[in-house]
């Protein structure tokens, strides 16, 4: 099945303690991004990449990390988490420039 | 920054009803696309209307795009309870990161 997978679904931790959700997609898709969602922000874009080992800021980057060592990988890295970044965080790709996107089901991080 | 606003912010419909989801957004566009989002669930893409379309049909889905005035809608026909989401509408600018609208909360009662 089609799908991106992002792990874990759940996650509580501690202001300062490093962290990574893991993003894997099986379509071959070359764009990738993350994205956190907020109540009354919306979503809004934190990184993305378009291939191996290019990625680029999106609206968000503060505090946050990614790599892209291989296409269907990209993690998300929270080196220093802080309460702010208490958020639903999405991963989705994509086959096309400018195409739609399939998400993961979404990674609700709560930082304490 | 969000590009599109949906209006209204909240609908609820009787089953069988039409659902009309409106999108405005503020500068140029390549497309735009509609998503579906289950509470706290991932977002599914639904339909991408590019920017030289006027209008695109999927199923009961039917979306328009209006260019000159910056807007779309999305006409959800025959709803039903499964149709209850919140759905968003996105602009694509550079094409390499989606914009997303506020988003339109669907209630459909049985």
């Amino acid at each position: 099945e089609a799908q991106v997978t992002q792990n874990p679904r759940y996650l509580i931790t501690v202001t300062g303690k490093k962290l990574t959700v893991t993003c894997s997609q099986n379509m071959n898709h070359e764009y990738m991004s993350w994205y956190r969602q907020d109540p009354g922000l919306g979503l809004r874009q934190i990184y993305y990449s378009m291939n191996v080992e290019v990625t680029d800021k999106g609206d968000v980057p503060e505090g946050y990390k990614v790599s892209r060592k291989e296409k269907r990988n990209f993690p998300l890295i929270l080196e220093s988490p802080s309460p702010n970044q208490t958020s639903l965080y999405f991963c989705a790709s994509s086959l096309t420039r400018g195409g739609g996107y399939t998400f993961g089901s979404g990674t609700r991080l709560t930082v304490v | 920054s969000q590009q599109g606003e949906e209006d209204p912010q909240a609908l609820s419909i009787q089953e069988g009803e039409n659902a009309t989801m409106n999108c405005s957004y503020k500068t140029s566009i390549n497309n735009l696309q509609w998503y579906r989002q289950n509470s706290g669930r991932g977002l599914v893409h639904l339909i991408l209307i590019r920017s030289n379309e006027r209008e695109k049909h999927s199923g009961r889905l039917r979306v328009t795009l209006d260019t000159s005035k910056k807007s779309s809608s999305l006409l959800i026909t025959a709803s039903r309870a499964a149709d209850t989401a919140s759905y968003f509408c996105a602009t694509d600018e550079s094409s390499y990161k989606l914009i997303f609208g506020s988003g339109t909360r669907l209630l459909v009662r049985p």
